[in-house]
């Protein structure tokens, strides 16, 4: 089976934009997590989805959103960026919940300049 | 919400040694798991522990749920074992499960 891919790999950005990043789960599992990973704050909860729901979120600002499609791939979206935006973002499927083994796809580096 | 602390911080082995590293926790969990970053950023699952012991190769993870800390033992260990070590929990009793992440512990093996 393939694993979690995420695409871009890496994304520079300047203050204001917006940015969106991507995440497909491997084959059959519908849940899926999001991560931002900077190293101040270390590994933080975005959010997560199932069914093209979102379940839970984690305490970021609303410029962070996100979705889910019917075949379980999964975008978030970045609005305003500043520069405090700069971080590694992973992605992470289960089967149903984060309650089961997770599986992280390589990670998105974005940086705000 | 959970704490999650895990030590030594950083640590330096040479090339054969053996290791533990720990992860406490400050409430009860559904779920465990331990993960290594390698330098490029992906973090591979190395166990997923809520308790008892498992082993994997030169891997072993053991879980006390009820006294809140788990272990990782690295034996004969690699130039490859190098990277950061994370522990991630998820608490019981709360509705919407997500991961919480430790710190993490930074491994550096000498060849």
């Amino acid at each position: 089976k393939a694993g979690v891919t995420q695409t871009p790999r890496y994304l520079i950005k300047t203050r204001g934009q917006q940015v969106t990043l991507s995440c497909s789960p491997i084959s059959g599992h519908r849940s899926v997590s999001w991560y931002q990973q900077t190293p101040g704050q270390g590994l933080q909860f975005l959010f997560e989805y199932f069914s093209e729901t979102q379940r839970n979120k984690g305490n970021f600002p609303g410029r962070f959103s996100g979705r889910q499609f019917s075949n379980s791939r999964s975008e978030m979206n970045v609005s305003t960026l500043e520069l405090g935006d700069s971080a590694l973002y992973l992605c992470a499927s289960s089967l149903w919940t984060p309650r089961e083994t997770q599986y992280f796809g390589p990670g998105t580096r974005l940086l705000v300049l | 919400g959970i704490q999650v602390e895990q030590s030594p911080p950083d640590l330096i082995l040479q090339e054969g040694a053996n290791s533990t590293l720990r992860c406490n926790f400050s409430d009860s969990v559904n779920n465990l798991q331990w993960f290594h970053q390698n330098p490029w950023g992906q973090l591979i699952n190395l166990f997923y522990i809520p308790s008892g012991t498992k082993q994997n190769g030169r891997l072993s993870a053991t879980t006390v749920a009820t006294e809140r800390y788990s272990l990782l033992y690295i034996s004969s260990s690699q130039t490859t074992d190098s990277g950061v070590y994370f522990c991630a929990v998820d608490p019981t009793g709360v509705a919407n499960s997500k991961l919480t992440f430790g710190k993490g512990i930074t491994l550096s093996v000498r060849p």
